[in-house]
Formats: C-alpha cells, structure tokens, sequence
C-alpha cells in the first residue's frame, strides 16, 4: 500500500516564526488532504489539495504530486497553531475513498 | 449545519461488555467511514459504507462491526470490547466532488473510549 511519511515529526517554535511541513508519498495519488488535530482532539480540515499550490490566511500548501510529495507552509506562526499536523493521501480508482494517514508532526509555538 | 457528530463523546467498558458507538452526519454525503488513533500515530481505517445498506473492511476491521440502516448513519459496534480497543474513534464523512475522481473527507470530534 501507500506509504505516507511526514517530517519533521516534532518542531518548536517561537510565536511569528515560519515553518515548512513535508508529506512524502510512495505511489501516486489523486486525493491529498492536510489536517491540524489541535489540543483537544479535534481533526480540523485545512487543504485539500491534490496538486497545485492553495493559500488560506497564514497557511498555504503545494503538492507536486509527479514528485510525490506536499509542503504546508505556515507564517507568523501563533500559539493556536499549536497541536499535529497530519498528512493524508489516497488513490482511488473506482468506489471506494480511503484515506492513507502518515504519523503527522507535532508542533509547538511558544509565545 | 451540524457536520459530522459522534455519541458518545468519552465512554468507559469492561473487558467484554459491548457498545455501539453512533454516527450521524446531515451533509447527504454518501460515503462514510470509521477511523481509530492510537497514541502517537496517525488514524487507521477500520471500516467504510459507499451507501446505505453497503459497509466493507478497512486496514483494521477485527472486533468491529458496522451497519449503515440509514444514509445519515454509521454505528460501530464493540460485540466483546478488549484492552487492545482502548483509542480515540473518529467518524468520517465525504462525497464525490463534481467532474473528479476523488472525495474530500470531514472528520467528527471523536470518542474517547477506554476499555479496562
């Protein structure tokens, strides 16, 4: 199966500073999807970006899927920001939508 | 909208007792799915429905079952919980975007479940 791997897996950060997150994958894809669990568990959508580079507020993400690979970049980083990011993939060929999920980053933003 | 939304919300068994963990979802999405995370690693599929009436195995299905009566849910079932089952469970909905080959997946809140 797919292979989702995700680096860095732990990053500290001081409130304002940016960051780059790296989701590679073994195989190609035609779904990725990129999530902040924040502190209390819950899983927040923030891309879903197959190919192509997408831009929402601070944070924006690029997958160059013939590379096989997807950054999410965050600026001016906040407290809020705090929590693991995960990196999802999947291929689907037919009726079936399964997500690959990789083992995420853990970020921290000190103030 | 309500999105995705899970019952209960933390639940404590015995080794052995059963539950059914609930479900619900008001987006008409066909697809639905349910996901357990470990401490430590990402989310793992346990079992999926492409539509009422139709449910099939994901990467971890063993003590698990599942029914999908209804389009809007999607109950896991624990016939005789163990240890190992303690995880945070995470339902799953999603539909087929117009013109694409793939879905966009939205998550609910998740149930805490401990088994001692």
């Amino acid at each position: 199966g797919i292979q989702v791997e995700q680096s860095p897996p732990d990053l500290i950060l001081q409130e304002g500073a940016n960051s780059t997150l790296r989701c590679n994958f073994s195989d190609s894809v035609n779904n990725l999807q990129w999530f902040h669990q924040n502190p209390w568990g819950q899983l927040i959508n923030l891309f879903y970006i197959p190919s192509g580079t997408k831009q929402n507020g601070r944070l924006s993400a690029t997958t160059v899927a013939t590379e096989r690979y997807s950054l999410l970049y965050i600026s001016s980083s906040q407290t809020t920001d705090s929590g693991v990011y995960f990196c999802a993939v999947g291929n689907y060929g037919g009726a079936t939508n399964k997500l690959i999920f990789g083992t995420g980053t853990l970020l921290a933003v000190q103030p | 909208n309500a999105g995705v939304t899970q019952t209960p919300k933390f639940r404590v068994l015995k080794t052995g007792q059963s539950m059914t963990l609930l479900c619900a979802q008001d987006m008409n999405h066909e697809y639905m799915y349910w996901y357990r995370q470990d401490p430590g690693m990402g989310l793992r599929l346990i079992h999926y429905s492409v539509g009422e009436g139709t449910t099939a195995k994901g990467e971890v299905p063993d003590g698990y079952n599942v029914s999908r009566l209804k389009k809007q849910n999607f109950l896991l079932g624990l016939e005789s919980a163990a240890p190992s089952q303690t995880s945070v469970y995470f339902c799953a909905s999603s539909y087929r975007r117009t013109g694409l080959p793939t879905y966009e997946q939205y998550f609910g809140p998740g149930t805490r479940l401990t088994v001692t």
